[in-house]
């Protein structure tokens, strides 16, 4: 596609539920990146994944949240058991390459995922 | 670890010039990026630095020196639809890490 597709744009579950959240990076684009958003402040890193492989997944806060990029494309980011806590815009980034040392390439965003815990 | 700060919240009048300032302290660094975002929308890339230096781009620049760990956005000839946040981002070998953003409002 020619941007990075997030889907559901709105999320609304009870405490406790299972929730997956899609993204679909720009074509080519070998390095993916989640990241979460609370209200006034800025995008704060769960996971990077080059290829298929998670690369650094040092955001992530516990072990309710997950993430898999099995054909290195589409990705799904997993958080069981919900907690209100968990409310929050969930970003999800792409770009050509992780770059070497010295180098990096822009990451485009998608329109984010909002997900509200009831 | 990364400490990245900047202002909160500025204000400034339509046609005017406007300098956000972001500091950080990091232990590696390979670049510093500038991204918008308004409200209720994603990110989109700014500017990129890696150098000292100057980067101009039509009415927005990026200047970084990397010895003070300093960086600012020079957004000129303001106009309404500047009103957004301002997002500093550091990268070392790891994805960006982002400052909290700073709202900046632009009045007539």
């Amino acid at each position: 596609g020619a941007g990075v597709s997030q889907t559901p744009s709105n999320k609304v579950t009870e405490k406790g539920k299972y929730v997956e959240l899609r993204c679909d990076p720009i074509s080519g684009h070998t390095a993916l990146y989640w990241y979460r958003q609370s209200l006034g402040q800025g995008p704060e890193f769960l996971i990077y994944f080059q290829g298929t492989g998670a690369a650094d997944d040092s955001g992530l806060p516990n072990d309710r949240f997950f993430a898999v990029r099995p054909e290195g494309s589409v990705s799904t980011l997993k958080i069981q058991r919900t907690e209100r806590g968990d409310s929050a815009v969930y970003l999800c980034a792409s770009s050509l390459i992780r770059g070497d040392r010295g180098r990096n390439t822009e990451a485009f965003f998608g329109q984010g995922t909002r997900l509200t815990v009831v | 670890g990364q400490n990245i700060d900047q202002p909160t919240e500025m204000t400034a009048t339509e046609g005017a010039i406007v300098q956000i300032n972001c500091t950080y302290q990091t232990s590696g660094f390979n670049g510093l990026f500038w991204y918008q975002q308004h409200a209720g929308e994603a990110p989109t890339f700014l500017s990129y630095n890696v150098l000292d230096g100057l980067e101009e781009k039509g009415r927005f620049s990026s200047f970084l020196s990397r010895s003070k760990g300093y960086s600012y956005l020079l957004l000129k000839e303001l106009q309404m639809k500047d009103s957004a946040s301002y997002l500093c981002a550091v990268s070392r070998n790891t994805p960006l890490v982002f400052g909290k953003g700073t709202r900046l409002s632009v009045i007539a």
